[in-house]
């Protein structure tokens, strides 16, 4: 497709339970990054990938948070024994060149997580 | 980093210009000002990016005051469609890191019929 597409747009989940969210970026597109937004707030930074290794998670709150990008173009998001506090809209962005003086960030509708 | 203040909110009329201001007095001269805007239900749509230039898209007009403390975000004729949060943002130059393109809480525009 043309933009950052995200699977599921929906997840209902219950408290401990398992979820993986999908990022497919722009063809081509060599960077990667996870944010998560928290109603009424702007979103938060959680890890950049270039290529297939992450440069940066320093954004992941804690063990239970992980992604991976095995083949440098689809990244998974993983979050193990989820929280009501991990609910928000997980948010997938990718650009052509790590981000230098263009930047421009494209990013994916998101993933909206519901932890009850 | 440098911090970014914003209006909470502001209105617009259809059909006029949208003048959204940004503060960023600690700005260090290797940070480039950038905007990005949020329509609800979506992902943030990047804007524009200026250094210290006034700049110009088909989207919009960024003009960053001569000592870089302050910057203007203007959509010359706002339309309903733009109504959204917009960011702003100030990042360096040479970044190794996407950390710092660091979302604050924005200010939300309407745009009013």
């Amino acid at each position: 497709g043309a933009g950052v597409s995200q699977t599921p747009s929906n997840k209902v989940t219950e408290k401990g339970k398992y979820v993986e969210l999908r990022c497919d970026p722009i063809s081509g597109h060599t960077a990667l990054y996870w944010y998560r937004q928290s109603l009424g707030q702007g979103p938060e930074f959680l890890i950049y990938f270039q290529g297939t290794g992450a440069a940066d998670d320093s954004g992941l709150p804690n063990d239970r948070f992980f992604a991976v990008r095995p083949e440098g173009s689809v990244s998974t998001l993983k979050i193990q024994r989820t929280e009501r506090g991990d609910s928000a809209v997980y948010l997938c962005a990718s650009s052509l060149r790590p981000q230098g003086a263009n930047g421009e960030l494209f990013f994916g509708e998101g993933s909206r997580l519901t932890v009850l | 980093d440098a911090k970014t203040t914003q209006p909470t909110s502001m209105d617009c009329a259809e059909g006029r210009a949208a003048n959204l201001p940004c503060n960023h007095s600690t700005i260090s001269g290797n940070e480039y000002v950038y905007w990005y805007r949020q329509i609800h239900s979506q992902g943030p749509q990047y804007i524009i990016h200026g250094l210290k230039n006034n700049e110009t898209n088909e989207m919009a007009s960024l003009i960053i005051t001569e000592d870089r403390k302050s910057s203007t975000l203007i959509l010359p004729h706002a339309t309903l469609r733009d109504t959204a949060v917009y960011y702003c943002i100030v990042r360096p130059f040479s970044s190794g890191s996407a950390r710092q393109l660091t979302f604050g809480s924005g200010t939300q525009l309407t745009v009013l019929p």
